[in-house]
């Protein structure tokens, strides 16, 4: 099985201020199609998961554009230019390059 | 607009089968998707348990294999978990939810969980 490892584990962010994630996969997660299969999801407190990336860069329908994702292969970053308060809760990447697909372990963001 | 709404019971007895079904509604569960089965323990991250596609395959991850089965019931739209021989382990909430084409966002559509706890 693909192991996927996010850093940090907790982001403490102030309102306005960017905020990094780190994903890495242990395994190349670049297919022969030139796609990486690598998805970026956003868990609300109290609410289900919600698709934010895909296929490590694309946005979803309706994700604001402070919401980037970048990298290749195994590394990858989702970033957020400007942090606001409805931002908070714990991100996910997940590989859905091949079966079983994989999580990690969840980035937790806060506001400061 | 599609919705999926899980349902069983929310206590399970140890060495016991967890049972849940996943509704479909304001789709066909005989599109072209594929569905799967999340989970997260309490306090903890998400763990992929399964799919089916609409022509019945299924895959399931490595580490609940042995013990998970998917199914779908195309007659009442919805698509089931069964997970045997649980235990204290296997508590957690647990989200359906609905799989696209992994080229355009994969789990697009997702339940709002159903806890079950072992016990």
């Amino acid at each position: 099985d693909i192991v996927m490892t996010q850093s940090p584990i907790s982001l403490p962010v102030t309102p306005g201020e960017p905020a990094s994630i780190s994903c890495r996969s242990s395994q190349s997660l670049l297919s022969s199609n030139g796609y990486n299969y690598l998805e970026w999801y956003l868990q609300k407190p109290g609410q289900s998961p919600q698709l934010l990336i895909y296929l490590g860069s694309n946005r979803a329908s309706g994700v604001p554009d402070r919401f980037s994702g970048s990298g290749s292969g195994t590394d990858f970053t989702l970033e957020i230019s400007r942090v606001e308060a409805e931002d908070v809760g714990v991100y996910y990447c997940l590989q859905d390059l091949q079966t079983p697909y994989t999580f990690g372990q969840g980035t937790k963001l806060e506001i400061k | 607009q599609v919705q999926l709404q899980e349902s069983g019971p929310g206590l399970v007895k140890p060495s016991g089968t967890l049972s849940l079904s996943c509704t479909v509604s304001g789709a066909s569960i005989s599109s072209n998707y594929w569905w799967s089965w999340v989970r997260q323990p309490p306090g903890k991250g998400l763990e992929w348990i399964g799919e089916i596609s609409l022509s019945g395959t299924t895959i399931y991850s490595s580490s609940l294999r042995s013990r998970v089965t998917i199914s779908l019931d195309k007659s009442k739209n919805q698509f089931s978990l069964n997970l045997i021989s649980v235990t204290a382990a296997d508590t957690a909430v647990y989200y359906c939810a609905r799989e696209r084409l992994r080229e355009v966002g994969m789990l697009d559509v997702w339940g709002q969980g159903t806890t079950v706890t072992v016990s």
